[in-house]
């Protein structure tokens, strides 16, 4: 059964200090790694679909990337605004996300 | 107007009652998924519906019943709620693009507490 685990639970910067978040995955035949943002009270928020190792994707300050056994969230130079809870899942199956816990990504002015 | 929307947005119960929360979608997607979620434990299936006649049991179905009413109503609804069902719950939709597995939007979510 599939497996993600992100790392860390929490990470706590300073504006414009350049960080990464990692997502780790165990899965046979991965068919697509998805990033999310959470902002509290809401829905998580789509941010990035990956589907094979080697591939990127920026959005703003945010770029995803993937190995075989791993995703890393790389921000950089952040600002306040990018504080949330990023979620990392993986496809099982047909349309079933595997969702790991969550990194609570504070940034401080 | 948002384009997944749920009903009640906080519900608090007690012990024993039944209670639906409900999910519509405007995206026009078939495919519908409930999630709950607790602190430290991150998101976790479930039910899913890929149609109207398509319900499926995700991985934590117990205590949990749902109905598809048509393409753009999922609800979900616990029988004889529990405390340890407190959680805030999560409706989700999807499509299907030529076997290319595509996001999932989520819906603003549903605080239960269950007393």
């Amino acid at each position: 059964e599939d497996q993600v685990t992100q790392s860390p639970e929490a990470l706590r910067l300073q504006e414009g200090e350049s960080s990464s978040l990692n997502c780790s995955y165990t899965v046979s035949g991965l068919r697509g790694l998805f990033w999310y943002r959470q902002d509290p009270g809401k829905g998580p928020e789509f941010l990035f679909t990956l589907y094979s190792a080697g591939e990127e994707k920026e959005k703003e300050r945010l770029k995803a990337t993937l190995t075989k056994k791993e995703s890393f969230l790389h921000i950089t130079a952040p600002k306040p605004e990018d504080s949330a809870t990023y979620l990392c899942a993986t496809l099982q199956g047909a349309q079933k996300l595997v969702f790991g816990q969550g990194t609570r990504l504070t940034i401080n002015p | 107007d948002a384009d997944v929307t749920q009903t009640p947005r906080n519900r608090i119960t007690k012990t024993g009652k039944r209670i639906m929360l409900e999910c519509s979608q405007t995206k026009g997607h078939d495919r519908m998924y409930w999630y709950r979620q607790d602190p430290g434990l991150g998101l976790r299936l479930i039910y899913y519906s890929f149609d109207v006649k398509d319900i499926n049991k995700g991985e934590i179905s117990d205590g949990y019943s749902v109905s598809r009413q048509a393409q753009a109503k999922f609800s979900l609804s616990l029988e004889s709620a529990i405390p340890n069902q407190t959680a805030l719950y999560f409706c989700a939709t999807s499509d299907w693009a030529s076997g290319t597995p595509t996001k999932q939007y989520f819906g603003p979510g549903t605080r239960l507490t269950v007393t």
